[in-house]
Parts: structure tokens; sequence; C-alpha cells
């Protein structure tokens, strides 16, 4: 199986922000890589597919970047909305897993 | 509108039987990978199982492999998941979710329903 781990695992920041999120891989998946946010009691959302793609109705502040095995979620400018825990996922191959999560709370 | 609903968890106890339900509606159940993942209280996602277009290929996570089962009605759009000889350590919040691949990101989920397996 393929092993995803997210770093950091928990991260405090403020309205305005730049934040990244990593994602490694414990093998390369090529471009199969996916990003998550989910808030407290509520289904996760898509936010990237592909690694880049931003999926429709998803503010442009979020970005995604990498290759091969390493691959980060970038948010350009913290808004109140987003602090929540953010996944990622390979859907390279089965089991289609994802990461830990990372929670990304308020300063 | 495009919308997965799930129902069928309960409280029930280790060893028995549930059947969890997915219904689709505002798409077609055969033009999509319908996946299941599952979210234990206060921990992460993790992936279930996923019912190809066709419906013939299925594929299972070691943890579920041989007590879960996947199947489909056209006719009704819907997806069940019939789990077998449950375990404390199934208990999460089950969603349904959309892919247009098998491969793509999961773009539309159902609300969860929860299954606790407690003696």
């Amino acid at each position: 199986d393929i092993q995803m781990t997210q770093s950091p695992s928990s991260l405090s920041a403020s309205v305005g922000d730049r934040v990244t999120i990593t994602c490694r891989a414990s093998e390369s998946i090529n471009n199969h890589l996916n990003w998550y946010q989910q808030k407290p009691g509520k289904a996760p959302e898509l936010l990237i597919f592909a690694v880049s793609s931003l999926q429709s109705g998803v503010p442009s502040r979020f970005s995604g970047g990498g290759s091969g095995t390493d691959f980060t979620l970038t948010i350009s400018s913290l808004q109140p909305e987003d602090f929540a825990t953010y996944y990622c996922q390979q859907t390279y191959s089965t089991p289609y897993t994802f990461g830990q999560g990372t929670m990304l709370e308020i300063k | 509108q495009v919308q997965l609903v799930e129902s069928g968890g309960g409280v029930v106890q280790p060893g028995t039987s549930l059947r969890l339900s997915c219904v689709a509606s505002g798409f077609t159940v055969t033009d999509y990978a319908i996946h299941w993942v599952r979210q234990a209280p206060g921990k992460g996602l993790e992936w279930v199982a996923i019912i190809w277009y066709e419906g013939s290929n299925k594929y299972y996570a070691d943890s579920v492999k041989g007590r879960f089962t996947l199947s489909r009605d056209n006719s009704k759009n819907t997806l069940y998941l019939q789990m077998n000889s449950l375990r404390a350590e199934d208990t999460a919040m089950y969603y349904c979710a959309r892919a247009f691949s098998g491969s793509s990101g999961f773009d539309r989920w159902g609300q969860g329903t929860l299954v606790t397996v407690s003696s």
C-alpha cells in the first residue's frame, strides 16, 4: 500500500497568512494526488485534483503543486472560513490512501 | 441537483451485520465510480471500497476484505455496502462519494451515516 504522510499535523495561523501543507507519498503516484477540506461535523470537500487542478467553485487562493512523491497545498491568504482540516489522497492505486490530516487553527 | 444520501447506520453488537445504502440523485451511478470512505470518531479518513462503472469490478481495503460487500441497484440508482462480522474497530461515520474515474478526486460526498459497533 502507498503511505501518505502530511506535515505538519497541525498548524496555527492568522487571517491573511500564506500557509503551505506538504504531503509525501511512499512511492511515485504520478499526478494522482487530491486535496480535501473537512470542517467539523461535515463531509470532506474536494479542493484540488490531479495535483494542481482547482475543483469548480473553489477560491483561487487555494493552489496545489508538486510531482512524483512530494506535493503541496498552498493557501495564499487565509480567510476565516479556511480554518479546517486538510487531507491529501492518492488515487494512483488501491487502496486509495489518505494522509493523516493537517488541522489548521486560528492563532 | 447532484446528491448522495447514505442511510442504514445504527448501533449493533460485534459479530452482527448491517447494510448501508447510498441513494444518488442528479446523476446516474453507472456513469461514475462510487467509493465508500469511513472516519472513526476523532480520526482521519480511511478509504474502504470502490465499485466501478460497470458494476463488476470492486476493490476493498484489507481491513474489510471478506467481510464487506458492495452491490448496486441500477434501477434505483442506489449503492449498498453489506457489512458482516462487524467489529468494534468498524465504528465510524461512513460516507459514499463519487468519482468521474477510478483515479480522479471524489467530487461529491454524502452526509454520512454513523455505524457504532458495541456490546
